[in-house]
């Protein structure tokens, strides 16, 4: 089975400075890769996808990730953080071999200080 | 696109009553959706996988007598949980999955169960 690491339950920036979200995970097959935002008493949202094309995905709300092989990560960052980036992000990957099988890492409370 | 929307947003119970919480893909049919719980402050517990015209799938330890899932249509799938104790507060989310292999899970909007 997957197993997906957030480094980092809570991660405080202050607004304007970088965002960076860790995640690693444990396949030695790439598996699908995504990150979604919670905001309180909400579902979760789609931020961005990795399914094999190019490394560098960029997402909704100013945010990116780097799928790095070598590494088994998919870190998530944003250059100049808001005020309402405020929200939980959860780092999740689908096995190739059943894609409908998600999994979650434990997820990131990021605040962000005015 | 991609929208699952999901009823109600938050239910107040009594003991040993019954609650259902609907799961709709507005704009795409969704094959399997999945059932998760959430408790507070902590990540998401796979409940179900639900298929389609077909008996849903449990995780271990979820008591499928007690989380009844039914997906009548490509469109909606509903949980319904029995004789609902206050251990059972909890938030439940439903997401829906696009065919593709690559697809990502879609969410809804949660569910706020409070079992009194």
């Amino acid at each position: 089975a997957q197993s997906v690491t957030q480094l980092g339950s809570h991660v405080s920036v202050s607004e304007g400075a970088l965002v960076l979200l860790r995640c690693n995970y444990s396949s030695s097959v790439p598996p699908y890769l995504f990150w979604y935002v919670q905001y309180p008493n909400q579902g979760l949202q789609l931020l961005l996808k990795y399914t094999s094309a190019a490394t560098l995905v960029k997402g909704i709300n100013g945010f990116e990730a780097e799928f790095k092989k070598s590494e088994t990560s998919f870190h998530l960052t944003k250059p100049s953080a808001h005020m309402s980036d405020a929200a939980e992000y959860f780092c999740a990957v689908s096995d190739r071999n059943n894609f409908n099988k998600f999994y979650f890492g434990s997820g990131t409370k990021l605040n962000v200080k005015p | 696109g991609a929208v699952v929307s999901q009823h109600p947003s938050w239910v107040i119970c009594k003991s040993g009553t019954s609650v259902k919480i609907e799961c709709r893909s507005l704009d795409f049919q969704a094959t399997t959706m999945f059932w998760y719980r959430q408790f507070p402050k902590q990540s998401l517990m796979l409940m179900a996988t639900s298929n389609e015209g077909s008996k849903a799938t449990y995780e271990q330890g979820v008591e499928k007598d007690k989380f009844l899932i039914n997906h009548a249509s490509l469109t909606l799938s509903t949980l319904t949980v029995t004789s609902a104790h206050p251990e059972d507060s909890s938030f439940y989310i439903c997401s829906a999955k696009q065919t593709g292999s690559n697809s990502p899970l879609h969410f809804g909007n949660g569910t706020r169960l409070t079992v009194t």
